[in-house]
């Protein structure tokens, strides 16, 4: 089955500084990659998706790259703001609809 | 327009008791899913329903069960607690398509087992 990896596990950035977050994947079948994004005690919300057809979607000061050949995708964010704090998951999904998460990275921006 | 509603928002349970969580939407969406969070390992998916009437298990269905009430409900059952159960528990709902898996997570419960 797919098995989604995700680094790092914790990152802190100075605010204005981008960050960004990798995944990777193992089922080559797979062809839907969203980021979900979770404040502390809420739930977690869709911020970004892209489809295996495109190699990369920009929303604002979010953007999301994906190489189908090396299996791997990427969230950056620019110019980040405190806000942004908050745990950051990617996920994986094949056409059976099951979205496989990665681990989530921890996201901290300093004023 | 609530979206995902689930209850209870906590709950403490002893080793052994039975309990069933509960999720109903209201977007009438096809697909419904359950997930357990974990401090470290991400959001993982016990089951999922890609319909009414149907019920498929995810990456950790053991000690689990599930129920597809209607297209609006789907109940997650717990029929003997044991500590390792301990966890945050996420119902999300979706309109799955081939272009699109966006799925609306509820506010969740924090369940403890002693």
């Amino acid at each position: 089955g797919e098995n989604v990896e995700q680094h790092p596990s914790t990152l802190s950035v100075q605010e204005g500084d981008s960050a960004v977050i990798k995944c990777t994947y193992s089922d080559s079948a797979s062809n839907y990659f969203p980021w979900y994004k979770q404040e502390l005690g809420k739930r977690p919300q869709l911020i970004i998706d892209i489809r295996s057809n495109v190699g990369e979607k920009k929303d604002q000061r979010i953007a999301v790259t994906l190489n189908k050949t090396a299996k791997h995708f990427s969230l950056h964010i620019t110019e980040t703001q405190p806000e942004d704090s908050a745990v950051y998951f990617c996920a994986a999904s094949n056409q059976g609809g099951k979205l496989i998460f990665g681990q989530g990275t921890e996201l901290s921006v300093k004023p | 327009n609530a979206g995902v509603t689930q209850t209870p928002k906590f709950q403490v349970l002893k080793t052994g008791q039975s309990m069933t969580l509960q999720c109903a939407q209201d977007m009438n969406h096809n697909s419904m899913y359950w997930y357990r969070q974990d401090p470290g390992m991400g959001l993982r998916l016990i089951y999922y329903s890609a319909s009414e009437g149907t019920t498929d298990k995810g990456e950790v269905p053991n000690g689990y069960n599930v129920s597809r009430l209607n297209k609006r409900e789907f109940s997650l059952r717990l029929e003997s607690a044991a500590p390792s159960q301990t966890s945050v528990y996420f119902c999300a709902s979706s309109e799955y398509s081939l272009a699109k898996n966006i799925q609306y997570f509820g506010a969740g419960t924090r369940l403890s087992v002693l």
